[in-house]
């Protein structure tokens, strides 16, 4: 398996333009999860979904944040307007989510480094 | 609420030199812990998971042992190829989210 698959690895925009970070999960895991990692703040959980559903999305910062899973195989985050203060590294992870609560564990994308000048 | 404490935040170890890393956490209803060790410009890379307090798990260098308020990862004689950021995060018996510590960023020196 290849693994959680995340792109763009790297987007440079300026302020007020809209930004589309995509992931693919791991083929047969159920739950998604977006996180975003700061040195300031370490790593923050966005929003995870389970069966394509969004389960709990608290950590959204503000309305200019949205996530989206069409399917089981595709998720996208995007930021608009971007500012400035987005500027983090964006993680994908994904799960099998097992109702026993055993292999739970998230196995995590390489990451999108996000600048927003 | 669901909290994760690690420290040190950084630990500095010669070659050989053996440590260990602590994770606190405060949860209701501990569903698993999680260690993860986070390479530069990558993402987290998962090394173990505990259920219950008294489990132990071990991965060459590495081994992962639990009780009902933390969790250690001890390090014997590490090598370089050992630095790295190693994160430790929890999970709730209710939701599937993860809370995960600030991490310990470990150098290793040759």
């Amino acid at each position: 398996d290849a693994g959680v698959i995340q792109s763009p690895r790297h987007e440079v925009t300026e302020m007020g333009q809209e930004v589309t970070l995509r992931c693919k999960p791991i083929s047969g895991h159920n739950s998604l999860f977006w996180y975003r990692q700061t040195m300031m703040r370490g790593l923050e959980l966005l929003i995870y979904f389970n069966n394509n559903v969004p389960i709990d999305d608290s950590g959204m910062p503000e309305d200019r944040f949205s996530a989206k899973m069409p399917n089981a195989s595709f998720s996208t985050l995007k930021i608009q307007p971007s500012e400035p203060r987005d500027s983090a590294v964006y993680f994908c992870a994904s799960s099998l989510s097992a109702r026993t609560g055993r292999n739970n564990e998230q196995f995590f994308g390489p990451g999108t480094r996000l600048t927003v000048l | 609420e669901d909290q994760v404490t690690q420290s040190p935040e950084a630990l500095r170890l010669q070659e050989g030199e053996s440590s260990s890393l602590n994770c606190s956490y405060t949860v209701s209803g501990l569903r698993g812990l999680f260690w993860y060790r986070q390479d530069p410009g990558k993402g987290p890379e998962f090394l173990f998971t505990l259920y219950s307090a008294g489990e132990e798990k071990e991965k060459e260098r590495l081994k992962a042992t639990l009780t009902k308020k933390e969790s250690f990862l001890h390090i014997t004689a590490p090598k370089p190829e050992d630095s790295a950021t190693y994160l430790c995060a929890v999970q709730a018996r209710t939701g599937n989210q993860f809370y995960f510590g600030t991490g310990t960023s470990l150098t290793v020196i040759p």
